[in-house]
């Protein structure tokens, strides 16, 4: 069973500019969700998408988007890119939509896209 | 307070013996824990979930759960130079948004 794959795995911009990642969930998964993570602040959760629905937001700006489709791939943006939006950003598939409507934690995560601003 | 605290280590110990890797979570409501481990380079794995209080145990590693004293722990005996990573600890607190501790560092030692 293929694993989660994100796309691309190294990019390369420049201030101001914008970017978009690519998930693709392990197959039958409906949940997808984005986190970042760098050496200062560790992995934060930035959003989750479900049947192509935003259940749940972290406390990024606005410049950080996402969204879903029907076959459940899921792309993130990030608009007026800054410096410190340098990070790795990590997508994660899970198959189970709830634990008493909370959902469950297991993740499995992609390799990520490393985004380096300059 | 961090909503989710580790040690960050490095925590050393000699192969063959017992890790142990603490955290404590600051939301009294929790009720999803979960231990991922990443190697250098990598990305994150999930090795334990813990959902009630007392242990849980999986091969050689075993989570334990305190959430009176809102404390979850990983064990892992007979420790191999192969489980040297950085262990991190989460919460779910909801719609699959986990609040990651910090994560420690584990060198096991040939």
């Amino acid at each position: 069973k293929a694993g989660v794959t994100q796309t691309p795995r190294y990019l390369i911009k420049t201030r101001g500019q914008q970017v978009t990642l690519s998930c693709s969930p392990i197959s039958g998964h409906r949940s997808v969700s984005w986190y970042q993570q760098t050496p200062g602040q560790g992995l934060q959760f930035l959003f989750e998408y479900f049947s192509e629905t935003q259940r749940n937001k972290g406390n990024f700006p606005g410049r950080f988007s996402g969204r879903q489709f029907s076959n459940s791939r899921s792309e993130m943006n990030v608009s007026t890119l800054e410096l410190g939006d340098s990070a790795l950003y990590l997508c994660a598939s899970s198959s189970l939509q709830s634990r008493g409507g909370l959902g469950t934690g297991e993740l499995f995560f992609g390799e990520g896209s490393r985004l380096t601003v300059l | 307070q961090k909503e989710v605290e580790q040690n960050s280590g490095p925590l050393s110990v000699p192969e063959g013996a017992i890790a142990s890797l603490n955290c404590t979570y600051s939301d009294r409501g929790s009720q999803s824990f979960f231990w991922y481990r990443q190697y250098s380079g990598k990305s994150p794995e999930l090795i334990m979930s813990i959902y009630s209080n007392g242990d849980k145990e999986d091969g050689r590693f075993t989570a334990q759960l305190n959430k009176a004293s809102q404390y979850v722990s990983l064990l892992i005996r007979d420790s191999q130079p192969s489980d040297s990573a950085t262990y991190l600890c989460a919460v779910n607190t909801g719609f699959q948004k986990l609040v990651f501790g910090t994560g420690t560092r584990l060198l096991v030692s040939p």
